[in-house]
């Protein structure tokens, strides 16, 4: 079963920043956070993952709240193209048997 | 990075058919995975794909129905056996690139989209 808890939907305008959240309260503490996202009829695409430090790449930042039980993803300025189902993620090392189970996500939809 | 060419894209398929699916990476690669999505649903993982050894399952799915090839660290092949209508789903796989750091991105194929009819 997925070990986080995200909202089904969410609207942002085009322009603003997207702040997607994400509750993983039984985090343990060699766990990882990742978020992908799955544009309609696409495969997911990686966005950011972090452990324990805020993280930043050219597509968004990663903010981890210090207790680790929740984060949330940024988009800082949503474009229509970013309107996608976005998952977040919990999982160890991939090669100490970590997976990618994937939840139900959120439907970020962008709109002019 | 990683680039995955999955084949076929789309098929439509007769119930009791089989279908074979290829997974083409354009690096070696230790961890393959292959993944069900079903209509509206998110992603199931189906099975773990390590070349040298057998497939590893998650709960729900059977080597009988999904048996899994992996002759080399580029390539892997899921069939989806004795199909039925509820195996209409898109198939994806994933890789997750050999690193030294212990975690790393997933690249995903475009998937395979079947129809069974």
């Amino acid at each position: 079963d997925a070990k986080t808890t995200q909202p089904t939907s969410m609207d942002c305008a085009e322009g603003r920043a997207a702040n997607l959240p994400c509750n993983h309260s039984t985090i343990s503490g060699n766990e990882y956070v990742y978020w992908y996202r799955q544009i309609h009829s696409q495969g997911p695409q990686y966005i950011i993952h972090g452990l324990k430090n805020n993280e930043t790449n050219e597509m968004a930042s990663l903010i981890i709240t210090e207790d680790r039980k929740s984060s949330t993803l940024i988009l800082p300025h949503a474009t229509l193209r970013d309107t996608a189902v976005y998952y977040c993620i919990v999982r160890g090392a991939y090669n100490q048997g970590g997976k990618l189970i994937f939840g139900q996500g959120t439907e970020l939809s962008v709109k002019p | 990075s990683a680039v995955i060419s999955q084949k076929p894209s789309r098929d439509i398929c007769q119930r009791g058919t089989s279908l074979t699916i290829q997974c083409q990476v354009d690096s070696q690669v230790t961890m393959m995975f292959w993944y069900r999505q079903q209509p509206g649903q998110s992603l199931t993982l189906i099975a773990t794909a390590n070349q040298g050894s057998e497939a590893t399952y998650e709960s729900g799915f059977v080597i009988d129905k999904f048996p899994i090839s992996r002759p080399n660290l580029t390539f892997s092949t899921l069939t989806v056996s004795n199909m039925s209508p509820e195996d209409s789903s898109i198939y994806l796989c994933s890789v997750e690139p050999d690193s030294l750091t212990l975690n790393t991105e997933a690249f995903f194929g475009q998937g395979t989209r079947l129809t069974v009819v």
